[in-house]
């Protein structure tokens, strides 16, 4: 079975183009998480999808920032404009929510994105 | 809230070494409990997880961690090292019916020959 897919797995732009990542969940998986990883913040969620319906979005930084999930098997995380502060790894990752194993998230291997 | 802390941000062993990385949590409802690892370019994978059985878990490549509820610790141990146990390791916790994991802030393992 195939794990999490994240594309691309790297991105360069520059400053002020609009970034779109995508992920596509373990199939089956009820949840879908956003995460982003920087040396200096460490690990973040940005956003969280229970059944295609965002959850939680405290996690985003700002209004550049926007996440869809239009169906179970893929979701967008949408920079717009990218700004050089938004280099990062982000992973996507996946879950089952709901059922006694405690909820273990699966993640993607992660999208490294450099804003010039 | 929940929040997890890890102690020491890096960690150095010889190879055959114990490996020893600290977890310690709050939570105001009993927890689950997990140790990812992440090796260099890649993203995290679980190593074990503590969901209310066995308080000593086993986990892959020799790794275990132990649940003590009166340390609100989870301490993760392996008895000896190896060169490929160079990685970041990351404790975190969520809420026995909750679906949002609370990460600590990782331990960087260098394993010296």
């Amino acid at each position: 079975d195939a794990g999490v897919i994240q594309s691309p797995r790297h991105e360069v732009t520059e400053m002020g183009q609009e970034v779109t990542l995508r992920c596509k969940p373990i199939s089956g998986h009820n949840s879908l998480f956003w995460y982003r990883q920087t040396m200096m913040r460490g690990l973040e969620l940005l956003i969280y999808f229970n059944n295609n319906v965002p959850i939680d979005d405290s996690g985003m930084p700002e209004d550049r920032f926007s996440a869809k999930m239009p169906n179970a098997s893929f979701s967008t995380l949408k920079i717009q404009p990218s700004e050089p502060r938004d280099s990062a790894v982000y992973f996507c990752a996946s879950s089952l929510y709901g059922t006694s194993g405690g909820n273990e998230q699966f993640f993607g291997p992660g999208t490294r994105l450099t804003v010039l | 809230a929940q929040s997890v802390t890890q102690l020491g941000s890096h960690v150095s062993v010889s190879e055959g070494a114990l490996v020893l990385l600290r977890c310690n949590y709050s939570s105001s409802v009993p927890p689950y409990l997990f140790w990812y690892v992440q090796y260099p370019n890649q993203g995290l994978q679980l190593l074990l997880k503590y969901t209310s059985a066995a308080t000593l878990v086993k986990g892959i490549n020799g790794f275990e961690a132990e649940f003590k509820k009166s340390e609100t610790s989870f301490h993760l141990t392996k008895p000896s090292a190896h060169m490929s146990d160079a990685a970041e390791y990351f404790c975190a916790v969520i809420k026995a019916a909750g679906n949002k994991l609370t990460f600590g802030g990782g331990t960087r393992v260098l394993v010296k020959p």
